[in-house]
C-alpha cells in the first residue's frame, strides 16, 4: 500500500521568510514518482514537479527547491523568500509502476503568506 | 486547448436524486481519472480509465459510477445522492505510454456538489 504523509497542517510565515512543506512516502516499490502540487483559493491544481525514484539530485526552480532523500524517504519542498502570492494548499503525492498512474495524495499543508 | 472541462462548477443536490458530472479532455489522452477532495484531506480517487471502454474503481467507488464510450469523455454518475457525497469533485487525465515513467495528471477545474 501507498501512503503519503504530510504532517503540516497549516503554516503561517511573513513575506520574504523561507518555508519547507515536509513529506513523508511510503511505499514497496523500488521504482516509483513524487509529485508536488499547488491548489491556489481559485481552487483548480497545478502541477509543480513530477521526480522519479532513481534520481535523487535536487531541483531548484527559481524560489522553488525540493530536496529528495530516499533514506528518509522524504520529498521536502523549500520556497525562498516568500511572496503573498505563495499562498495556497500544497499536496505532495506519490505513484507506484504497476498502478495504472494512480496518483496516492498527502493531506496537503496550507501556506498562508502575509505582508 | 481546453485541457480538462469540468460541468457543472457548482450544483446543489437533495438526498436521493441522481446526476452526472461531465468530464471532457481534448490532449488525446488515454487515462482519465475522478477524484474527491473533502475539506482538510487530500484528494481520494474514485474511478479511473486506462481507456475507452475501461474502467475500474479507485479507493472510494461506492455510490458512483461512471463509462468511458470514447477517449474524451469520463462522465460521473451519482445514482442516489447522500449527505456524505458532498464534496469538490475533480476530473484528471494524462497521457500514459506502456511501459513508461509516469505522466503528469492534468486536472479539471474541479464540481463543487452539495446534497442536502
Amino acid at each position: 500500500a501507498q501512503k503519503v504523509t504530510q504532517a503540516q497542517t497549516e503554516i503561517s510565515v511573513v513575506e520574504k521568510e523561507d518555508v519547507t512543506l515536509d513529506c513523508v512516502y511510503e511505499t514497496r516499490d523500488t521504482t516509483y514518482y513524487l509529485f508536488w502540487y499547488k491548489q491556489p483559493p481559485s481552487g483548480e491544481l497545478v502541477f509543480l514537479i513530477r521526480r522519479n525514484s532513481f534520481d535523487e539530485q535536487n531541483e531548484i526552480s527559481g524560489r522553488y527547491s525540493w530536496n529528495f532523500q530516499k533514506s528518509t524517504s522524504s520529498f521536502n519542498f523549500t520556497i525562498t523568500a516568500s511572496q503573498v502570492v505563495d499562498s495556497a494548499v500544497y499536496f505532495c503525492a506519490l505513484r507506484s509502476t504497476g498502478t495504472a498512474s494512480k496518483l496516492t495524495f498527502g493531506t496537503g499543508t496550507r501556506l498562508q503568506v502575509t505582508l | 486547448n481546453a485541457g480538462v472541462t469540468q460541468t457543472p462548477k457548482f450544483r446543489i443536490l437533495k438526498i436521493g436524486q441522481s446526476m452526472t458530472l461531465q468530464c471532457a479532455q481534448d490532449m488525446n489522452h488515454n487515462y482519465m481519472y475522478w477524484y474527491r477532495q473533502d475539506p482538510g484531506m487530500g484528494l481520494k480517487l474514485i474511478y479511473y480509465s486506462v481507456g475507452a471502454g475501461i474502467t475500474d474503481k479507485g479507493e472510494v467507488p461506492n455510490g458512483y459510477n461512471v463509462s468511458r464510450s470514447t477517449t474524451e469523455d469520463f462522465p460521473l454518475r451519482l445514482e442516489l445522492a447522500a449527505p456524505s457525497q458532498t464534496s469538490v469533485y475533480f476530473c484528471a487525465s494524462s497521457y500514459q505510454r506502456p511501459i513508461a515513467g509516469a505522466n503528469v495528471l492534468t486536472f479539471g477545474a474541479g464540481s463543487r456538489l452539495t446534497v442536502l
